[in-house]
């Protein structure tokens, strides 16, 4: 079954901090991996976009990884904002109709 | 431009009413998706047009549920003697390749907050 699988479920830091995020997933055939940042009322906007040859994708203070052989990615927010306070929607794209197949988000707090 | 726009932002309506929520997509998008988040869960997609071609409607839940997309363009999504599971947020995004593109970009409106009392 095609899934993808969010970690943590939610995540307080205080500004300033850097913090991970992870995303596995089970999608066959695999695409690619977005991640999404979802303010609060909001739709979701593209942080990054990477295929299965990308291994890093940097957009400002997010970067975000992708180990295509482990199914593994993570999004990594550096020195964080108090604007950084969203949730973190992790999307495959891949199966056999090339579906677009999303994680349940990570709800970030930043606190000052 | 403009970015992709839904009306109404927000809908209270009686168990059992009919109602449709619109979405104005890029100019220029092709692709048009409409997607259900419920609260506390993931986006669950609901039905993709692409062009001309015959839509994919795998994802919406019942037969209650339809969308079309006149001209190419402008898209309603209608949800017919709707029920209190129904109450959730729709939101619709665009897209100017086919969603199997590798880099095809979404992007998504604010979304209509639907409320069935």
């Amino acid at each position: 079954k095609n899934q993808v699988e969010q970690s943590p479920q939610s995540l307080i830091i205080l500004e300033g901090k850097n913090c991970t995020l992870q995303c596995n997933y089970t999608v066959s055939p695999f695409s690619n991996l977005r991640w999404y940042k979802q303010d609060t009322g909001r739709g979701p906007v593209s942080l990054t976009i990477m295929t299965f040859s990308e291994n890093t994708k940097s957009n400002g203070r997010y970067t975000a990884t992708l180990d295509a052989d482990t199914k593994q990615s993570s999004l990594h927010i550096t020195a964080s904002q108090l604007s950084d306070s969203a949730s973190y929607i992790c999307v495959v794209t891949g199966g056999s109709q090339g579906n677009l197949i999303f994680g349940k988000g990570t709800k970030l707090s930043v606190k000052p | 431009g403009a970015g992709v726009s839904q009306s109404p932002s927000n809908k209270v309506t009686e168990k059992g009413k009919d109602v449709e929520l619109r979405c104005d997509p890029i100019s220029g998008h092709t692709a048009l998706y409409w997607y259900r988040q419920s609260l506390g869960q993931g986006l669950e997609f609901l039905i993709y047009f692409q062009g001309n071609s015959a839509p994919d409607k795998s994802g919406l839940p019942s037969d209650r549920f339809s969308a079309e997309r006149t001209g190419g363009s402008v898209s309603t999504l209608t949800i017919q003697r709707t029920q209190q599971e129904d109450s959730a947020v729709y939101l619709c995004a665009s897209s100017y390749l086919p969603r199997d593109s590798s880099y095809n970009e979404q992007f998504f409106g604010p979304g209509t907050r639907l409320t069935v009392l």
